[in-house]
């Protein structure tokens, strides 16, 4: 149980156009979910917070208009990154909790890359 | 502010014992992760410490101390899989956002 998944794994864009990121619980209701960056050998910074059917919380120094998030429903989120610059490749991980639990289950990443 | 900090790397001999130590001032808290990471996935769940004490778990134990702000996480009978980033979190007490550490890379040898 508590399995994420992330749609893409990989992208590849051009600098300027915009990338969807999914992310979906599917096996529970996920109040609440986690967008991370990671860049190389480095840790996960948290991106924002979304909670289903309300505007997402962002981060200190994460720009709104930019890094685009919908929670829609209890089982998915969407992360779109507008105007994409090769400084926006990154590896994007998103998580999920229910209700219920105080674990965060991670989904797989997405990796992108923008020339 | 959040403050976390672990040795970002250490390396082992297959069937030796590691422990990874982490540091954390953080501005509240609630509860101390570990998590695995290998290169280029998502990361796993090791385990979760809100009160003082040793949590034992197989091959992996976490211990926790409040008073001092720190933790560690400490690998038995290593094997060559165990390679990968170990991550320290803190969770924050009014909301379920995690503070992670940079991470450590633990490399095992044979």
């Amino acid at each position: 149980g508590a399995v994420v998944s992330q749609h893409p794994s990989r992208v590849i864009c051009k600098s300027g156009t915009s990338v969807k990121i999914e992310c979906r619980s599917l096996d529970f209701q996920a109040t609440t979910m986690f967008w991370y960056r990671q860049f190389p050998k480095k840790s996960l910074m948290l991106m924002a917070t979304s909670n289903e059917g309300s505007k997402a919380t962002y981060e200190q120094g994460v720009e709104k208009d930019k890094f685009l998030i919908n929670h829609a429903s209890l089982t998915l989120s969407t992360l779109t990154v507008t105007s994409a610059h090769p400084e926006d490749s990154s590896f994007y991980i998103c998580s999920a909790r229910s209700q219920a639990s105080y674990e965060q289950y991670f989904g797989p990443g997405t990796r992108l890359t923008v020339t | 502010g959040q403050n976390i900090d672990q040795p970002t790397e250490m390396t082992a001999t297959e069937g030796a014992i590691v422990q990874i130590n982490c540091t954390y001032q953080t501005s509240g808290f609630n509860g101390l992760f570990w998590y695995q990471q290998h290169a280029g996935e998502a990361p796993t769940f090791l385990s979760y410490n809100v009160l003082d004490g040793l949590e034992e778990k197989g091959r992996f134990s976490s211990f926790l101390s409040r008073s001092k702000g720190y933790s560690y996480l400490l690998l038995k009978e290593l094997q060559m899989k165990d390679s990968a980033s170990y991550l320290c979190a803190v969770k924050e007490p009014n909301d379920y956002k995690l503070s992670f550490g940079a991470g450590t890379t633990v490399t095992v040898r044979a």
